[in-house]
Formats: structure tokens, C-alpha cells, sequence
């Protein structure tokens, strides 16, 4: 499939734990994004990569959360020290270039995390 | 905040009703999209209209814009029980690289 992946599907960890979560674009798109969403509501921007430039860290919600793209391609979001707040959806998303948000955005099938 | 806010939050209809969900926000934007999410995972994208485009038409999709109302709204006709999901719309905001996203309208078609 040329969509774009994210795994673990699911992820149950204890408060206090550290997570990693990966996503892998489509093949060639530049731009990639990470999104959260708790239950029941829209979604939240966290950070955002575009080819070699510094990436958007905006909206990422405290220093607990980082992330890094390798190579232009596959981005790893890890929470530090995971707080029962943190539990929701994250969605990873790709597109071609992503200047002024003028492309669709492709979405993976997101992580689940739970945090007990 | 959320720059955008779909009206209504929640909607059920029958099969072959039409469906029309609205969309506002607050600042300017390059563009305007709307996406389907099914069962809280991955979002679909449907759609995209410019700031300078007042209609656009997909298939049983149709969505308008009135950037002097700073509203959007999409339409899907004929609607079919597999239509029934969540649909957000989310903007692109000059200078702003990553999309906006409001909070849903979920739509139940009842077959």
C-alpha cells in the first residue's frame, strides 16, 4: 500500500512511562504533520515538518512531547513521562509541499493511546 | 480555540435525505477543506475550495463558500447509510502551515 502508516495501532503504557510513536509518509511527500485527538473532539496540531526547514513546534503542549523527522521520511513523536491527559489519538498526516496548507492532507489510520 | 466550528454538532436522517452541515471561522484563509473520519481513526479527505471559489461540486458533494461570512457549508445529497461518519472542516490560514481543524459534525443516516 502507498498510504500512510502509523504503529503501534494501540498503545496502553502506565503514567510515568515514556511512549514512541512512528509514522511513515507517502513516499515523496515533503510535508508531514502529527495531530492529536481526544474523544469525541476535532483535531489538535502538535508539529509539523517540511523537508530540511526547522520544523512548527507550535503546537505541541508541553516539553514533554518531541518529535524528529529521519531522513525527510519517517517521524518518531515521543511523550515523556506520559500523563493520563495525554491519552487520546494521534494522527500523523502527509502531503506534497506543504506551502500555505494548499494540499490535501493524507492521513494515517493513528495510534491509540491509553494511558493508565 | 478552534478557528472552526461546525453547526450542527450532531445530525440524523434518513437514507435519501440530504445532509448539510455548516462551518464557520474566524480569520482569512487560503483555502477551505472538509474531511470524513470513521470510527475516530484516519480522516478522509473530500474536498477543497480556494478563497476565491464559491462552489465547487463532487460527486454527491457540494460545498460553498462565502469568505464575507467567513462560512462554508457541504451538502451531500441522496445520502446513503454509508455516508454516516463524522466530517470536519479544516482551514488553511495565511502563514500558517498546518490545518485548522473544527470539532465535527457527526452525521447518523439511517437506512
Amino acid at each position: 500500500g502507498a498510504g500512510v502508516s502509523q504503529s503501534p495501532s494501540n498503545k496502553v503504557t502506565e503514567k510515568g512511562k515514556d511512549v514512541e510513536l512512528r509514522c511513515d509518509p507517502i513516499s515523496g511527500h515533503t510535508a508531514l504533520y502529527w495531530y492529536r485527538q481526544s474523544l469525541g473532539q476535532g483535531l489538535e496540531f502538535l508539529i509539523y515538518f517540511q523537508g530540511n526547514s526547522a520544523p512548527d513546534k507550535s503546537g505541541l503542549p508541553s516539553d514533554r512531547f518531541s518529535a524528529e523527522r529521519t531522513g525527510g521520511s519517517v517521524s518518531t513523536l515521543t511523550i515523556q513521562r506520559t500523563q493520563q491527559e495525554d491519552s487520546a489519538v494521534y494522527l500523523c498526516a502527509s502531503s506534497l509541499v506543504g506551502s500555505q496548507g494548499n494540499y490535501e492532507q493524507y492521513f494515517g489510520p493513528g495510534t491509540r493511546l491509553t494511558v493508565t | 480555540s478552534q478557528q472552526g466550528e461546525e453547526d450542527p454538532q450532531a445530525l440524523s436522517i434518513q437514507e435519501g435525505e440530504n445532509a448539510t452541515m455548516n462551518c464557520s471561522y474566524k480569520t482569512s484563509i487560503n483555502n477551505l477543506q472538509w474531511y470524513r473520519q470513521n470510527s475516530g481513526r484516519g480522516l478522509v479527505h473530500l474536498i477543497l475550495i480556494r478563497s476565491n471559489e464559491r462552489e465547487k461540486h463532487s460527486g454527491r458533494l457540494r460545498v460553498t463558500l462565502d469568505t464575507s461570512k467567513k462560512s462554508s457549508s457541504l451538502l451531500i445529497t441522496a445520502s446513503r447509510a454509508a455516508d454516516t461518519a463524522s466530517y470536519f472542516c479544516a482551514t488553511a490560514i495565511t502563514g500558517r502551515r498546518a490545518l485548522t481543524f473544527g470539532s465535527g459534525t457527526r452525521l447518523q443516516v439511517q437506512p
